[in-house]
């Protein structure tokens, strides 16, 4: 099943303003992060946020994480037209193997296209 | 660091064809992942590997698909025959991973293959 779940699906805002993402998944984690994807080329990892973390910045993003209700937000603040891409939230759970050995796993949500208008 | 690398860029094939997509790892790097991504089911993972060895294998769509990491810092998925729906972007990333903590993953440039 799917993990992250993001919404909006696609966000269009002007230049200068805020944009904001929600991711919402349904088992505990160890970490949850927030990938970004230019139109054809590979994600680019933005930020990670642990389990036993609330909130963390980095530059012009701000993440936040609610583990009760099983939640987090990514905002990006003074947006700019290079901003645009899809943003994924990808959340990091233990799975077990069939021989039954443990590891994380990174499950990947079905992103958020941003569009920043000049 | 030159980053994750992924070979070809594009494919282009017949149906029918065997397709081998390649991927070398970042130095140091000991965890390599293999990911399908489509407009209708995003981003899928198909296979990951830590420290050589196939640890989670449940996203290979059938056994047209198979994986190898003949050492430890290089990879190939191979597609035999393959198929029109096998068409997509295919990635792969590394990371250092322990076992129970998944860290940030490095994305290649993926390989867009279509199967005519």
């Amino acid at each position: 099943s799917q993990q992250g779940e993001e919404d909006p699906q696609a966000l269009s805002i002007q230049e200068g303003e805020n944009a904001t993402m929600n991711c919402s998944y349904k088992t505990s984690i160890n970490n949850l992060q927030w990938y970004r994807q230019n139109s054809g080329r590979g994600l680019v990892h933005l930020i990670l946020i642990r389990s036993n973390e609330r909130e963390k910045h980095s530059g012009r993003l701000r993440v936040t994480l609610d583990t009760s209700k099983k939640s987090s937000s990514l905002l990006i603040t003074a947006s700019r037209a290079a901003d645009t891409a899809s943003y994924f939230c990808a959340t990091d759970a233990i799975q077990r193997a069939a021989g039954g050995t443990s590891y994380g796993k990174l499950t990947f949500g079905q992103g958020t296209i941003l569009t920043v208008h000049p | 660091d030159a980053g994750v690398i992924q070979s070809p860029r594009h494919e282009v094939t017949e149906m029918g064809q065997e397709v081998t997509l390649r991927c070398k790892l970042i130095s140091g790097h000991n965890s390599l992942f293999w990911y399908r991504q489509t407009m209708m089911r995003g981003l899928e993972l198909l296979i990951y590997f830590n420290n050589n060895v196939p640890i989670d294998d449940s996203g290979m769509p059938e056994d047209r698909f198979s994986a190898k990491m003949p050492n430890a810092s290089f990879s190939t998925l191979k597609i035999q025959p393959s198929e029109p729906r096998d068409s997509a972007v295919y990635f792969c990333a590394s990371t250092v991973n322990e076992y129970l903590n998944t860290d940030t993953q490095y994305f290649g440039p993926g390989t867009r293959l279509t199967v005519l």
